[in-house]
């Protein structure tokens, strides 16, 4: 069983290029989010999806883009990277609301 | 104002110290609350969760709602250097909407 894996680990891009970080999760949960964390600044809901087809937009949504085709998959989309998107970006699942399992984060550098 | 705050520290103890980590907010209808402890480099993992007022108690760690005074506070007893971590609060109105974390607190358990 590993949980919530992610995928790159670290990663750096060029201002205006494009990636997809990957999240996978094996706990067959329906709810998925996506999170950035700054330094000192907490964690900050980017998207969420609550099952397989239905996403949403949480607090910090722009210059990003979900997708949820399958109940274990939900890659993050960046469109045009900006040196504001560079942050430690962490993937969570959960079977209710509260327990999320969170992978092991991508540090992201946009430079 | 914030919806959750919390002082981000860092927080330094001896070993063996009784720990208080705190966390305020401004929305009434909160009734679910968390405490997630993150580990440096890593993704955080929940530790604690209470839902409407009053404590909970796990081993060392107790969790305090106080609903009239918008304050929820963590204690940790008998403080151990693997207690080193980041602590951060969690709250949600219901179990339908996301949660909204604190910034996080740093502490440091000195041997």
């Amino acid at each position: 069983n590993a949980g919530v894996t992610q995928t790159p680990k670290f990663r750096i891009l060029k201002i205006g290029q494009s990636m997809t970080l990957q999240c996978a999760q094996d706990m067959n949960h329906n709810y998925m989010y996506w999170y950035r964390q700054d330094p000192g600044m907490g964690l900050k809901l980017i998207y969420y999806s609550v099952g397989a087809g239905i996403t949403d937009k949480g607090e910090v949504p722009n210059g990003y883009n979900v997708s949820r085709s399958t109940t274990e998959d939900f890659p993050l989309r960046l469109e045009l990277a900006a040196p504001s998107q560079t942050s430690v970006y962490f993937c969570a699942s959960s079977y209710s609301r509260y327990e999320q399992y969170f992978g092991p984060g991508t540090r992201l550098t946009v430079t | 104002q914030k919806e959750v705050e919390q002082d981000p520290g860092p927080l330094s103890v001896p070993e063996g110290a009784i720990v208080s980590l705190n966390c305020t907010y401004s929305n009434s209808a909160f009734q679910y609350f968390m405490w997630y402890r993150q580990y440096s480099r890593k993704g955080p993992e929940l530790l604690m969760y209470t839902y409407s007022s009053g404590n909970k108690e796990d081993g060392r760690f107790t969790a305090q709602v106080d609903k009239s005074s918008k304050y929820i506070s963590l204690f940790i007893r008998d403080s151990q250097p693997s207690d080193s971590a980041t602590y951060l609060c969690a709250m949600s109105p219901s179990g339908n909407t996301p949660l909204v974390f604190g910034k996080g607190t740093r502490l440091s358990v000195i041997a």
